[in-house]
């Protein structure tokens, strides 16, 4: 069966530092995957999808950016944070045809 | 752009059928709605999806109208851990993209 791991759960950067988190699916080859951001209280936003290794597609303009080195990796990253990064970072995985399956998310606070 | 329009909060009694509305007025003959509900702190969990036809598992039902332009999903016998944020989302066939609106908040009271 197919899972999603998103690590990690929880974290606490200074403002200016970087940033890194790691998304892998397991059980399924060449997924479309996804970063989604939920500032507090908010929706969720889109903020980059990939159809395959090395292509990524950014949807809102940003301090962030998503790089794909293999097929089932998905990474986030920022070179210095900014207090405006903090939310709930979510990916998310689908194949062409499908709904989404979300992973359980990582917290993150800009102090 | 969500496409979609949903009421921001509803109450429902324990036990009794959950009616959530959604609204796409603007959805093409192509595009699918699907639903994801959020429990607080949680990734969002896929519910059910349909394109012309009512759905049902064992989760929920999805009622289509004839025209496309509404749905609601009835959640038959709603419990307290049914408490989430509903999403309703239209997603062209063959799509990437899902985006997601505001939802409805459910409050399942006892």
């Amino acid at each position: 069966s197919q899972t999603i791991h998103q690590w990690p759960a929880t974290l606490v950067q200074p403002v200016g530092s970087p940033l890194s988190l790691e998304c892998t699916v397991e059980g399924t080859s060449n997924p479309n995957l996804y970063w989604y951001r939920q500032a507090a209280g908010r929706g969720l936003q889109l903020l980059f999808y990939s159809v395959g290794i090395g292509q990524i597609s950014s949807e809102v303009p940003q301090n962030l950016s998503a790089s794909r080195p293999q097929d089932r990796q998905f990474i986030l990253s920022s070179k210095k944070l900014l207090l405006s990064d903090s939310g709930f970072y979510l990916c998310a995985w689908t194949l062409v045809e499908g709904g989404y399956t979300f992973g359980s998310g990582t917290r993150l606070t800009v102090v | 752009d969500a496409k979609t329009t949903q009421p921001p909060s509803m109450d429902c009694a324990e036990g009794r059928a959950a009616n959530l509305p959604c609204n796409h007025s603007t959805i093409s003959g192509n595009e699918y709605v699907y639903w994801y509900r959020q429990i607080h702190s949680q990734g969002p969990q896929y519910i059910i999806h349909g394109l012309k036809n009512n759905e049902t598992n064992e989760m929920a039902s999805l009622i289509i109208t004839e025209d496309r332009k509404s749905s609601t999903l009835i959640l038959p016998h709603a419990t307290l851990r049914d408490t989430a944020v509903y999403y309703c989302i239209v997603r062209p066939q063959g799509f990437n993209k899902f985006y997601f609106g505001s939802g409805t908040k459910l409050n399942v009271k006892p």
